[in-house]
């Protein structure tokens, strides 16, 4: 129980483009979701933190307006990098908040993005 | 602020050989401990996670995690590692209240296995 669908696994896009990328609850309600970005070799940093139905709290440093996260749904969370350029190249996790017996935190496989 | 340190950025061991990395944490109230691993360019997976009661945690893959909180810590322990238990190994703290529910993460430990 508690899966997180993050799609797409991987992304090469050109400089300048924008993208999506999705990730969603599969068995459960994720009332949170948190984005992380990850550098090679390097540990996971969070980005923001995004609550169903409200503007997502980012961390300090990350340019609100270059990733733009929606959570719309209880089922759904995107990150969208906006105008990409070669150094927002990253490995981007979502993790939703998981309540209840099974409590603590379920991770998506990861989106590996490449601009080119 | 919770922090957690992962002091040992790359463990190599033997297989069949026994392993333990270590996490130390900081946090003022009662924390919540998780152990992940993640294989190249995988999300993580949870090994185990420490709430309360009992100390000795047991999780998956034969691995086990002692909290001991007057030395700050949550080291992972397996007694036989196996070749396919190489991959990087995150230490997590929570926080208890739901007003701060973020995730800090260590550094990670990168373990080698060799035959």
């Amino acid at each position: 129980g508690a899966v997180v669908s993050q799609h797409p696994s991987r992304v090469i896009c050109k400089s300048g483009t924008s993208v999506k990328i999705e990730c969603r609850s599969l068995d459960f309600q994720a009332t949170t979701m948190f984005w992380y970005r990850q550098f090679p070799k390097q540990s996971l940093m969070l980005m923001a933190t995004s609550n169903e139905g409200s503007k997502a709290t980012y961390e300090q440093g990350v340019e609100k307006d270059k990733f733009l996260i929606n959570h719309a749904s209880l089922t759904l969370s995107t990150l969208t990098v906006t105008s990409a350029h070669p150094e927002d190249s990253s490995f981007y996790i979502c993790s939703a908040r998981v309540y209840g017996f099974s409590y603590g935190y379920t991770f998506g496989s990861g989106t590996r993005l490449t601009v080119v | 602020a919770q922090s957690v340190t992962q002091p040992d950025i790359h463990i190599t061991v033997s297989e069949g050989a026994s392993l333990e990395l270590r996490c130390n944490y900081s946090y003022g109230a009662t924390p919540y401990l998780f152990w992940y691993v993640q294989s190249p360019g995988q999300g993580l997976q949870l090994l185990l996670k420490y709430f309360s009661g009992d100390t000795l945690v047991q999780g998956i893959k034969g691995f086990e995690a002692e909290f001991k909180r007057s030395q700050s810590s949550f080291n992972l322990r397996k007694p036989s590692v196996h070749w396919s238990d190489a991959a990087e190994y995150f230490c997590a703290v929570g926080a208890e209240n739901f007003g701060n529910e973020k995730l800090t993460f260590g550094t990670g430990t990168r373990l080698t296995i060799i035959p």
